[in-house]
C-alpha cells in the first residue's frame, strides 16, 4: 500500500478558490467512503476538517468542502484567507489500514 | 472535552525499543465504535499511520512496520501504549496519538505530539 498522491503545492490569492486533489486506487479511495482531510499549521498537530468524503466536523468553516470521483478525492477551499496557509493531508481508512497522502502546501499569495 | 497526551523518551539509541504512552480523557475506550491510533511525522515530511486499537481490542498495524509494532490498551487507566522495536535513525519523528471514531472513520482529536530522536 502506497501513500495517496497529492500535489506538492497549491497557491491562490485571498478570496479565490483552490482545489487539492488526492489520488488513490480502487482499493482505497475508490472503494470506501472514509476519506478525510487534515489541516496542519507549522509546529502544530493536524486538525480534522473533512470526514466521510464531504462531512465537516462541528466548528469547521463552511469554506472547506470535500468530494470524490472514482479514485480521486478533492478538497476545495473557497474564499481563501491568510489563515488557510498550511499543509493539508488526505487520508483513506480501509478497515485493515489507514493511508495518508503525501501532503500539499497551500500558500496564500 | 476529549484530550490526549503522548509521553515517553525523547532520545533513544539505535536498536533499542521505544515505548510511548498515550493518556487520554473525555472518553472511554470500552465504548463501542471508538479507537486510538498512532501516527508519526519525520521532520519536514508527511504523516505516516502506524497502528490503531479498537474498543473491542482488535488491532491494526501498518503493513510496512507490522513486525516492529505492538499496541495495547489499559481501559481502566485510559491509556494506550505503543512499542516499536529495533529503532533506527530514520524513525526520528514526532509521534502523535489520536482519537478515532467508527462513525467518521477518521482521527478527530489529536494529541500535541512528542518528538523522538534516534541517535547514538
Amino acid at each position: 500500500q502506497s501513500a495517496l498522491t497529492q500535489p506538492a503545492s497549491v497557491s491562490g490569492s485571498p478570496g479565490q478558490s483552490i482545489t487539492i486533489s488526492c489520488t488513490g486506487t480502487s482499493s482505497d479511495i475508490g472503494g470506501y467512503n472514509y476519506v478525510s482531510w487534515y489541516q496542519q499549521h507549522p509546529g502544530k498537530a493536524p486538525k480534522l476538517i473533512i470526514c466521510e468524503v464531504s462531512n465537516r466536523p462541528s466548528g469547521v468553516s463552511k469554506r472547506f468542502s470535500g468530494s470524490k470521483a472514482g479514485n480521486t478525492a478533492s478538497l476545495t477551499i473557497s474564499g481563501l484567507q491568510a489563515e488557510d496557509e498550511a499543509e493539508y493531508y488526505c487520508s483513506s481508512y480501509i478497515a485493515t489500514s489507514t493511508l495518508f497522502g503525501t501532503g500539499t502546501k497551500v500558500t496564500v499569495l | 472535552q476529549i484530550t490526549l497526551k503522548e509521553s515517553g523518551p525523547t532520545l533513544v539509541k539505535p536498536t533499542q525499543t521505544l515505548t510511548l504512552t498515550c493518556t487520554f480523557s473525555g472518553f472511554s475506550l470500552s465504548t463501542s465504535g471508538l479507537g486510538v491510533g498512532w501516527i508519526r511525522q519525520p521532520p519536514g515530511k508527511a504523516l505516516e499511520w502506524l497502528a490503531l486499537i479498537y474498543w473491542d481490542d482488535d488491532k491494526r498495524y501498518s503493513p510496512s512496520l507490522k513486525n516492529r509494532l505492538s499496541i495495547t490498551k489499559d481501559t481502566s487507566r485510559n491509556q494506550v501504549v505503543l512499542t516499536m522495536t529495533n529503532m533506527d535513525p530514520v524513525d526520528t519523528a514526532t509521534y502523535y496519538c489520536a482519537h478515532w471514531g467508527e462513525s467518521r472513520g477518521a482521527f478527530a482529536i489529536w494529541g500535541q505530539g512528542t518528538l523522538v530522536t534516534v541517535s547514538s
